[in-house]
């Protein structure tokens, strides 16, 4: 049972353009979603996370965004660069379980 | 400051064979976990322990067994390999308040095995 999906395999924007990457989940007892960042040969990196008392959070260029009702996460990155090249996954920490992941390529 | 050490690096075994994947964390943190990653599966949960003393099992246990030898330590073994298995494995660590699992997991930088 995928609990939590990312149903888009990968992303290619251009520099500075924005980046938008999804996440869906089914189960609507989920309260704390978390973004991860993945380089190549390296464990996942933590980038940031949102309860589901907010509907926005931002840390830099990162913001999250939720919609309960949809049951629907969004990563923004804006402006994005190419060291913002990675997989990205999103989680839902009561599950401790991953989506697929999202390879974003961001093109010079 | 080390975070999660895991070891080996690199792993080719021959179908039936066993092995012990190592990881230690120098974090303090209480629960640590397994996962594995393959194309398109993203990050599965194996095993996870959520304080010294227990373990449970995750989404994808068989064939797989844990032990938590102590705090820094959480060991993950393959009775006997499988092709199956061939995959990279990381372990991870967080402290868990005991109310919420809302700290972000610290990973290691993973085993990659081979089973042929």
């Amino acid at each position: 049972d995928q609990q939590v999906k990312q149903n888009s395999p990968s992303l290619s924007v251009q520099e500075g353009r924005i980046s938008i990457l999804n996440c869906d989940y089914t189960n609507s007892m989920f309260d704390y979603f978390l973004w991860y960042k993945k380089y190549p040969a390296e464990g996942p990196t933590f980038l940031i996370s949102i309860s589901s008392i907010k509907d926005k959070n931002e840390d830099g260029r990162f913001t999250v965004f939720l919609n309960k009702s949809a049951k629907h996460l969004s990563l923004h990155i804006v402006p994005s660069q190419p060291g913002d090249s990675a997989v990205y996954f999103c989680a839902a920490s009561a599950s401790m379980r991953f989506g697929a992941g999202t390879r974003l390529t961001v093109k010079p | 400051n080390a975070g999660v050490t895991q070891t080996p690096k690199f792993q080719v075994l021959k179908t039936g064979q066993s092995m012990t994947l190592q990881c230690a964390q120098d974090m303090n943190h209480n629960s640590m976990y397994w996962y594995r990653q393959d194309p398109g599966m993203g990050l599965r949960l194996i095993y996870y322990s959520a304080s010294e003393g227990t373990t449970d099992k995750g989404e994808v246990p068989n064939g797989y067994n844990v032990s938590r030898l102590n705090k820094r330590e959480f060991s993950l073994r393959l009775e006997s390999a499988a092709p199956s298995q061939t995959s990279v494995y990381f372990c991870a660590s967080t402290l868990w308040t005991g109310s919420s699992y809302n700290s972000p997991l610290h990973f290691g930088n993973g085993t990659r095995l081979t089973v042929t």
